[in-house]
């Protein structure tokens, strides 16, 4: 079967770091998106990656490890509005997304 | 600004009754999709669209129905075949082919239905 891990829930303090992790098992592979949800709003697109390596956007950075199924989005400075659900989503074999539930991303003061 | 549409924003359901999302695009993409989101859940792919006048059912199609009868339209009836359909579903839009599996889709606001 095709399966995509995050973790559930993180917490973070303002100002910090803060990395949530998703790993896959697909029928094929034809890349990786990071989307943004607000809770009750529409996902919005974060990045997008399909060679293994660290793509760099600003605040935002995403890595992808072909080989070991592993991507992570990595969120710098953290502000009070990056409260949000982080969507991981791949690109399976037949060029269809299969997304993972989701990690709600909790700042704090 | 080009976009997603999706109307209304809240939506009510009673028995035995079918109801009909909306869902407009102007950003000229030939594809188009609709997801359920449930709480702790994935987004669920209901169905899909790569052209006018043709579309394919996704991993929950059952209970639900499209029309793609021009290529900024795609409307979802939830009918009374539905038994469970309480959730917030969201329209999205790319543009197609495997040469634009780099290209992000793109969302509409959604729309929560609930049961009276």
């Amino acid at each position: 079967g095709q399966n995509i891990d995050q973790p559930t829930e993180m917490t973070a303090t303002e100002g910090a770091i803060v990395q949530i992790n998703c790993t896959y098992q697909t029928s094929g592979f034809n890349g990786l998106f990071w989307y943004q949800q607000h809770a009750g709003e529409a996902p919005t697109f974060l990045s997008y990656n399909v060679l293994d390596g660290l793509e760099e956007k600003g605040r935002f950075s995403s890595f992808l490890s072909r080989s070991k199924g592993y991507s992570y989005l990595l969120l710098k400075e953290l502000q009070m509005k990056d409260s949000a659900s982080y969507l991981c989503a791949v690109v399976g074999g037949n060029y269809q997304l299969i997304w993972g539930a989701g990690t709600k991303l909790i700042i704090k003061p | 600004d080009g976009g997603i549409t999706q109307s209304p924003k809240y939506l009510f359901r009673k028995e035995g009754q079918n109801v009909t999302l909306s869902c407009e695009q102007n950003l000229n993409h030939d594809a188009m999709y609709w997801y359920r989101q449930d709480p702790g859940q994935g987004l669920r792919l209901i169905y899909y669209s790569q052209i006018v006048n043709d579309f394919q059912k996704g991993d929950i199609a059952e209970g639900y129905s499209v029309s793609r009868e021009k290529k900024e339209s795609f409307p979802l009836t939830v009918t009374s075949a539905q038994k469970n359909p309480t959730a917030f579903y969201l329209c999205a839009s790319s543009v197609l082919g495997q040469g634009h599996s780099n290209q992000p889709q793109h969302f509409g606001d959604g729309t929560r239905l609930s049961i009276l």
